[in-house]
């Protein structure tokens, strides 16, 4: 049972244009979303996160939205560029407790010049 | 600089071969986990520990158990390794609520020949 999942395996976007990466949720007691970055061989950086009383949280060129009646996220990046190529996992937790994430599947972006 | 450390980046074993992955965090968090990469699958949930000496089976924890000893250290046994255990192996120290957030070692390319 994929309780988190990216539906898209891969993005290829135009250097310079916003990027869209969506993940989808199936269990409502998830309460706090993050997104992470993953370079070939190197772990998982983490980029921005969401708590479930906000819709909307912004760092610099990324930004993470959050529609709890859809159960779904998203991560824009904009502008795009060149070094924002990696797999990007979406994960979801709830606060209490053991704080376990669980993540995606994953999204391959590639930027193009 | 907050650091979680993986002994080995890459590791070729043999099937029916006992295997220990250690990873050491330097932050003083309770939770730690480990989780296997497996392409079109994610990051999926072998172990974690939320303190000494305490350990809970993650989503695929068959095949594998662990061990806390320390706080700084949570350590991964493959009992005897297996062909499909072949993959990447992450470690992650996770922050305490309200602001999750886990950091990764660099990761572990586990081949079992």
């Amino acid at each position: 049972d994929q309780q988190v999942k990216q539906n898209s395996p891969s993005l290829s976007v135009q250097e310079g244009r916003i990027s869209i990466l969506n993940c989808d949720y199936t269990n409502s007691m998830f309460d706090y979303f993050l997104w992470y970055k993953k370079y070939p061989a190197e772990g998982p950086t983490f980029l921005i996160s969401i708590s479930s009383i906000k819709d909307k949280n912004e760092d610099g060129r990324f930004t993470v939205f959050l529609n709890k009646s859809a159960k779904h996220l998203s991560l824009h990046i904009v502008p795009s560029q060149p070094g924002d190529s990696a797999v990007y996992f979406c994960a979801a937790t709830r606060i209490q407790g053991a704080q376990k994430l669980v993540f995606g599947q994953g999204t391959r972006l590639t930027i193009n010049p | 600089d907050v650091k979680v450390t993986q002994s080995s980046r890459y590791l070729v074993k043999r099937t029916g071969e006992k295997v220990f992955l250690e990873c050491v965090q330097d932050m003083d968090h309770e939770n730690m986990f480990w989780y296997r990469q497996d392409p079109g699958l994610g990051l999926r949930l072998i172990y974690f520990s939320y303190d000494v000496k305490m350990k809970e089976k993650g989503d695929i924890p068959e095949g594998y158990s662990v061990s806390r000893e320390k706080k700084e250290r949570f350590s991964l046994i493959l009992e005897s390794a297996s062909t499909n255990q072949t993959s990447m192996y992450l470690c992650a120290s996770v922050t305490p609520a309200p602001n999750t957030e886990a950091f990764f070692g660099q990761g572990t390319r586990l081949t079992v020949v």
